[in-house]
């Protein structure tokens, strides 16, 4: 079975500044893929960054980048210059082969301070 | 422009009542899925449909039921059975069948609550 954790159930950050969000996960699979997802309090779920499991580098997505520690099974979310709209929830997601579906995380909920 | 369409955006139901999720896509995906979420917790899958007349069951699929009659609509029916039915509802669609790096396209959701 799969399973994502995330720790920080909220976390603040000074704007301009940057912010790591925690996502560990586990899986027996050898093949996988992490997503992140931000969801702001209209309720939508944005796409911001994917990670496969074989992918060598660590993603990056603009101001988005991934940590991925994959002996430590863990995929970190990197924001850096933090703006006020990147105040919202953040979900860590896991896709597994054999055809498991899309796992997710409980969620982190950042608040970005002017 | 493409996208998922979610009505109504909210919803109250009675009990004992069956009420019932519009999702509808113009993409041409092949699957869709719908999803629950609770206050300040993650997404569970509750059902999920790769081809049209086709579907399966998620985590949490008691309570609930789906049709897939047509490529662009996949219809959720909370019935009466769901005895905590109050969250917010995600409807998903991908290309096609779920691969490792193919992500999803959300609709904006609905808010169903118990009157």
């Amino acid at each position: 079975a799969q399973k994502i954790t995330q720790t920080q159930p909220g976390m603040f950050v000074q704007e301009k500044e940057a912010v790591t969000l925690d996502c560990t996960y586990d899986t027996s699979d050898q093949s996988y893929g992490l997503f992140w997802y931000k969801q702001p309090s209209s309720g939508e779920m944005i796409f911001l960054i994917y990670q496969g499991s074989y992918d060598e580098q660590n993603a990056t997505e603009g101001r988005y980048s991934l940590n991925f520690q994959k002996a430590r099974k863990s995929a970190n979310l990197v924001i850096s210059a933090s703006q006020l709209g990147d105040s919202a929830m953040y979900f860590c997601a896991m896709q597994g082969n054999a055809g498991n579906m899309l796992t997710f995380g409980g969620g982190t909920r950042l608040m970005v301070k002017p | 422009d493409g996208g998922i369409t979610q009505s109504p955006k909210y919803l109250f139901r009675k009990e004992g009542q069956n009420v019932t999720l519009s999702c509808e896509q113009n993409l041409n995906h092949d699957a869709m899925y719908w999803y629950r979420q609770d206050p300040g917790q993650g997404l569970r899958l509750i059902y999920y449909s790769q081809i049209v007349n086709d579907f399966q069951k998620g985590d949490i699929a008691e309570g609930y039921s789906v049709s897939r009659e047509k490529k662009e609509s996949f219809p959720l029916t909370v019935t009466s059975a769901q005895k905590n039915p109050t969250a917010f509802y995600l409807c998903a669609s991908t290309p096609e069948r779920r691969r490792i790096n193919e992500k999803l396209f959300f609709g904006s959701g609905t808010q169903l609550s118990v009157l």
